[in-house]
């Protein structure tokens, strides 16, 4: 059965600090990993990663794949109180007609 | 349109109601996902629609549940009976072949958030 882990599940963080989020994943035919931001209800694209050890940044976000060990991390440094949200990690494997998601990692940014 | 429209955005019913749920896609965007999302969980998969295809119900929870899609364009998701578990927010997403290829791209709407009293 296909499975997308994410960890923690909620972070709580100051203003200006630099949080990790996991997403580790056991699909059969993987094809890419997505990240995802969803602040009130509709969940915004960030990343998609298909090829292990290349990054992907935009701004203060950075996002790596590693295919070998089966995970993906996204990085956010100098956080800042607009970066609350949930962060959903989904995967789509070759043949699958839709992304399949993980419970998501909660992160609230206090002043 | 612009974006991805779903209506209403809030709906309280009674259980054992049966309700219809709205999505709008982007104009020119041959598939269309309904997902569910409930209190501290990620998007589970209903259903998908790809163009004039028969779709994918392999999510659908139980009988109760049900989609069409007339047009290729408008989609109703409708929930019969409903029980208290079937709470939850309801989003769907369109994506044109290629965006779904390169960009992982499925656009989203805000959702329907149903409430069953």
């Amino acid at each position: 059965e296909d499975k997308v882990v994410q960890s923690p599940l909620s972070l709580v963080v100051h203003e200006g600090d630099t949080v990790t989020l996991n997403c580790s994943y056991e699909v059969t035919n993987f094809r890419s990993l997505l990240w995802y931001k969803q602040e009130k209800k509709a969940p915004t694209f960030l990343f998609m990663l298909t090829s292990s050890g290349i990054e992907k940044k935009s701004g203060r976000l950075s996002s790596i794949l590693d295919k070998k060990e089966l995970f993906s991390i996204l990085n956010i440094t100098a956080t800042q109180t607009g970066d609350s949200a949930i962060y959903l990690c989904a995967v789509l494997s070759t043949g699958a007609n839709n992304l399949f998601f993980g419970t998501g990692t909660r992160l609230t940014v206090i002043p | 349109g612009a974006g991805v429209s779903q209506s209403p955005s809030n709906k309280v019913t009674e259980k054992g109601k049966d309700v219809e749920l709205r999505c709008d896609p982007i104009s020119g965007h041959t598939a269309l996902y309904w997902y569910r999302q409930s209190l501290g969980q990620g998007l589970e998969f209903l259903i998908y629609f790809q163009g004039n295809s028969a779709p994918d119900k392999s999510g659908l929870p139980s009988d109760r549940f049900s989609a069409e899609r007339t047009g290729g364009s408008v989609s109703t998701l409708t929930i019969q009976r409903t029980q208290q578990e079937d709470s939850a927010v309801y989003l769907c997403a369109s994506s044109s072949f290629n965006s779904r290829a390169t960009a992982g791209g499925y656009t989203f709407g805000s959702g329907t958030r149903l409430t069953v009293v």
